[in-house]
């Protein structure tokens, strides 16, 4: 199947720094999204990107569809203490039916 | 609206039970898609659905089964339980397949013993 890579696995930063985290891809893909996922929950959508080049904000989180179709990044600023989670990339094949997911990077935000 | 919703939320299994993780979504969503989380290697997806009486494979449906006889069910069927499927079911929905918002329910812990 296809591999999304997502980097880094794992984040220890100070409360008030910026993240940045991105996913790659061998294959195109037509959207990409980006999850949160809480210990016990189900993942909660973040942020869709539907076009090659698009930038979008939702708050203080950013995230990009990179030009060539086959990357995305994700930026969240001045980071708080309920950032804490696991952020999942994800990506849709350009056929339209199936959903690939990243393994994630685990964020801890220090006080 | 209650959004998607599953059942149970913990079932503990003996090897070669069979047994039947519940899904429904009352937001009138096209597509659904049942999905296994284990560590370390984020969320496959098991069987998709992009309507009613459509389903699909997706990348690890060995040892799964799925039917979609409405648009607000998508139950998963694990036909006879093994160790290696132990893991976390989430259960997902969209509007249609080209939308790519899609929302997932709590999770299903299931252990096999």
């Amino acid at each position: 199947g296809q591999q999304l890579n997502q980097s880094p696995q794992s984040m220890f930063i100070q409360e008030g720094e910026d993240v940045s985290m991105n996913c790659t891809s061998s294959s195109i893909f037509n959207t990409w999204l980006w999850y949160k996922q809480d210990p016990g929950e189900g993942p909660v959508l973040l942020i869709a990107l539907y076009k090659a080049g698009e930038l979008t904000s939702n708050g203080r989180l950013t995230a990009q569809f990179g030009i060539t179709r086959k990357d995305s990044f994700l930026n969240i600023s001045a980071s708080i203490p309920s950032d804490v989670g696991i952020y999942f990339c994800a990506g849709l094949t350009i056929t339209g039916n199936q959903f690939y997911f990243g393994t994630g990077t685990s964020l801890t935000v220090i006080p | 609206n209650a959004g998607v919703t599953q059942t149970p939320k913990f079932q503990v299994l003996k090897t070669g039970q069979s047994m039947t993780l519940q899904c429904a979504q009352d937001m009138n969503h096209e597509y659904m898609s049942w999905y296994r989380q284990d560590p370390g290697m984020g969320l496959r997806l098991i069987h998709y659905s992009v309507g009613a009486g459509i389903t699909d494979q997706g990348e690890v449906p060995n040892g799964y089964n799925v039917s979609r006889s409405t648009t607000e069910d998508f139950p998963l069927r694990l036909l006879s339980a093994a160790p290696s499927q132990t893991s976390v079911y989430f259960c997902a929905s969209s509007y249609s397949r080209w939308q790519g918002e899609q929302y997932f329910g709590p999770g299903t812990r299931l252990t096999v013993t």
